[in-house]
């Protein structure tokens, strides 16, 4: 099955400057890649999504960059705000007997220092 | 609904006792995923429904494990004979179709704490 590494585990960086997420994946076969923003108390939110066919994405001050050959991706946050700090989760997901399946990274608790 | 919510947000039992955690995903989807979230690790797939139909169970760990979705609409993921282990927060997500990458819609979890 999909096996999903994430580092770092935890991050913290000063207001305004910006922050890298990097997540590696194991099946080739996997085509869609979102990463997911968890808040305490909270479920996880959908933040941004790449497609196997795209090769980096941007929404504002965050963007993801995805390499098939080498089988990584990356979330970038700019001008990092107090509200950016959050659990942040990396997946990806193969598309198996009409089940999207999401394999999650373990997670970076993100915090940004005023 | 605006989201998707689950019930009860925290339950606390105790090991050998039986549970039932409650699902009702947002309005009009007709996919719905169960997780299972353990400290400091990442959401862990249990189960997948496409309408009533459970269409992949794999991700269950054991036979204790059981869910739900008689109409197509709500969930309950059941749990029988519950052990420490099972200690966990539950997910439940939605999304319209379950079709290639679809986002799936969170709700905020059950905490589930097995004395």
């Amino acid at each position: 099955g999909e096996n999903v590494e994430q580092h770092p585990s935890t991050l913290s960086v000063q207001e305004g400057d910006s922050a890298v997420i990097k997540c590696t994946y194991s099946d080739s076969a996997s085509n869609y890649f979102p990463w997911y923003k968890q808040e305490l108390g909270k479920g996880p939110q959908l933040i941004i999504d790449i497609r196997s066919n795209v090769g980096e994405k941007k929404d504002q001050r965050i963007a993801v960059t995805l390499n098939k050959t080498a089988k990584h991706f990356s979330l970038h946050i700019t001008e990092t705000q107090p509200e950016d700090s959050a659990v942040y989760f990396c997946a990806a997901s193969i598309k198996l007997f009409g089940n999207e399946k999401l394999t999650f990274g373990t997670g970076t608790r993100l915090t940004i220092i005023p | 609904g605006a989201g998707v919510s689950q019930t009860p947000s925290n339950k606390v039992t105790e090991k050998g006792k039986y549970v039932e955690l409650r699902c009702d995903p947002i309005s009009g989807h007709t996919a719905l995923y169960w997780y299972r979230q353990s400290l400091g690790q990442g959401p862990e797939f249990l189960i997948y429904f496409q309408g009533t139909g459970a269409a992949d169970d794999s991700g269950l760990p054991n036979d204790r494990f059981f869910a739900v979705r008689p109409e197509g609409s709500v969930s309950t993921l059941k749990i029988q004979r519950t052990e420490r282990g099972d200690s966990a927060v539950y997910l439940c997500a939605s999304s319209l179709r379950g079709g290639a990458r679809e986002t799936q819609y969170f709700g905020p979890g059950t905490r589930l704490l097995v004395l």
